[in-house]
């Protein structure tokens, strides 16, 4: 899997949209973004995935340059529950595993 | 609830000890992963089987094994069990199609003293 850059820490007042940036310069054509987070040692979990489009959930919008060099996750309201570390990682056809790295711990903050 | 349900929530064991960690995956799901997340690593992939076959391997080492049974649920075995052993063993799940997302259980906590 190709190599992603997250910060390691961002803040975010509660009730305003959170942008988390990932690069990921060395994607390959077949690669997908995923992110995921995860709350204080529970599992991790899966918010969002896209290959070119900008996609939306309940949850959360990615927004993929057009590049695809990088990439931006939206929380648009967080909440103190979104404190977490959260996770950008690339994934191809011909890997079903995720490689997590570091990630960036977001803080939400009252 | 991501529908991933492992058990038992919490292992202490003793070094040399040997341990199974049950993991049931999501109904439909044919795929399962096993993750470990110690306190100075981060989550590191250690084996995935689909439907009952092994797929991939990663850092899993010679002391542990893995099966996944015909109902689909998966068993890790960790065996000779060192301090260093001590994690958070997380089992995903995923229908096993190109590019489904995983769906992480809570984790099982080992501790070996």
């Amino acid at each position: 899997d190709a190599k992603t850059t997250q910060p390691t820490s961002m803040d975010c007042a509660e009730g305003r949209a959170a942008n988390l940036p990932c690069n990921h310069s060395t994607i390959s054509g077949n690669e997908y973004v995923y992110w995921y987070r995860q709350i204080h040692s529970q599992g991790p979990q899966y918010i969002i995935h896209g290959l070119k489009n900008n996609e939306t959930n309940e949850m959360a919008s990615l927004i993929i340059t057009e590049d695809r060099k990088s990439s931006t996750l939206i929380l648009p309201h967080a909440t103190l529950r979104d404190t977490a570390v959260y996770y950008c990682i690339l994934s191809g056809a011909g890997s079903y595993q995720l490689t997590f790295g570091k990630g960036t711990k977001l803080s939400v903050i009252p | 609830d991501s529908g991933v349900t492992q058990t038992p929530k919490h292992l202490i064991t003793a070094t040399g000890q040997r341990v199974t960690l049950r993991c049931s995956p999501r109904s439909g799901d044919l795929s399962v992963y096993w993750y470990q997340q110690s306190l100075d690593q981060g989550l590191q992939f250690l084996i995935h089987y689909y439907n009952g076959e092994e797929r991939a391997k990663g850092n899993i080492l010679e002391r542990f094994s893995a099966q996944q049974f015909p109902d689909l649920h998966s068993e890790l075995n960790l065996s000779s069990l060192e301090l260093g052993d001590s994690a958070l063993y997380f089992c995903a799940s995923s229908t096993g199609t190109v590019n489904s997302p995983l769906h992480f259980g809570n984790g099982t906590r080992l501790t070996v003293t």
